[in-house]
């Protein structure tokens, strides 16, 4: 069974152009998370769907940063225009909102790099 | 809220034993326990729901207080494997479920 697949892996791309960061979970799972990770800061949520619709975008740094889930296969980030400061890893991660005690599985990370 | 993992690092000789602690100061709702290498993905490892609970596989395991403020994972006779940086994720009451706070971290290094 194929787990939650993100890409790109890596992304260099110099500051203030778009990146669109591309996430598919796992069959099945009904929510999906994108989570940003940095040694400053750790493993931050940025935003959580379930059943496509965003629940809690609480943790989206600005207006810059956008997601959307179209469909229960797919999902994208984007930042626009990016900075230098959104260097970071970009995990996407999904679960079965079903009953208590979801385990959430992550994708393998997008490495993104502004220069 | 985030919940405060303590130590922020360990370094352990092979077949040692260590503890990761996980606080909050409220009561949650379950804790999940994940592993991170480094360059890779979170590798959830469990999740503990009720007061009172232990479980484990194999010599990782780990508990939940009864008050369902603290949970500690035990890594015992380590072994090189087990390096790597292990996170608790949280959910709280009233929250969005499934949505998990992650602590900052504990680095495990295990040396031969």
């Amino acid at each position: 069974d194929a787990g939650v697949i993100q890409s790109p892996r890596h992304e260099v791309t110099e500051m203030g152009q778009e990146v669109t960061l591309r996430c598919k979970p796992i069959s099945g799972h009904n929510s999906l998370f994108w989570y940003r990770q940095t040694m400053m800061r750790g493993l931050e949520l940025l935003i959580y769907f379930n059943n496509n619709v965003p629940i809690d975008d609480s943790g989206m740094p600005e207006d810059r940063f956008s997601a959307k889930m179209p469909n229960a296969s797919f999902s994208t980030l984007k930042i626009q225009p990016s900075e230098p400061r959104d260097s970071a890893v970009y995990f996407c991660a999904s679960s079965f909102q079903g009953s208590a005690g979801n385990t959430i599985y992550f994708g393998e990370g997008s490495w993104l790099t502004v220069v | 809220q985030q919940p405060v993992q303590s130590p922020q690092a360990v370094i352990l000789r092979e077949g040692e034993d260590a503890v990761i602690n996980c606080s909050s100061s409220k009561a949650l709702y379950s804790v999940h326990w994940y592993r991170q290498k480094h360059g890779e993905a979170p590798v959830f490892l469990m999740i503990l729901l009720k007061g009172g609970e232990q479980k484990g596989h194999d010599k990782i395991s780990a508990s939940f207080n009864e008050k369902k403020q603290q949970s500690s994972l035990y890594l015992t006779a380590s072994q090189l494997s087990y390096s790597g940086t292990y996170f608790c994720g949280t959910e709280n009451y009233g929250g969005s479920q499934g949505n998990l706070i992650f602590g900052k971290g504990t680095k495990l290094s295990v040396k031969p």
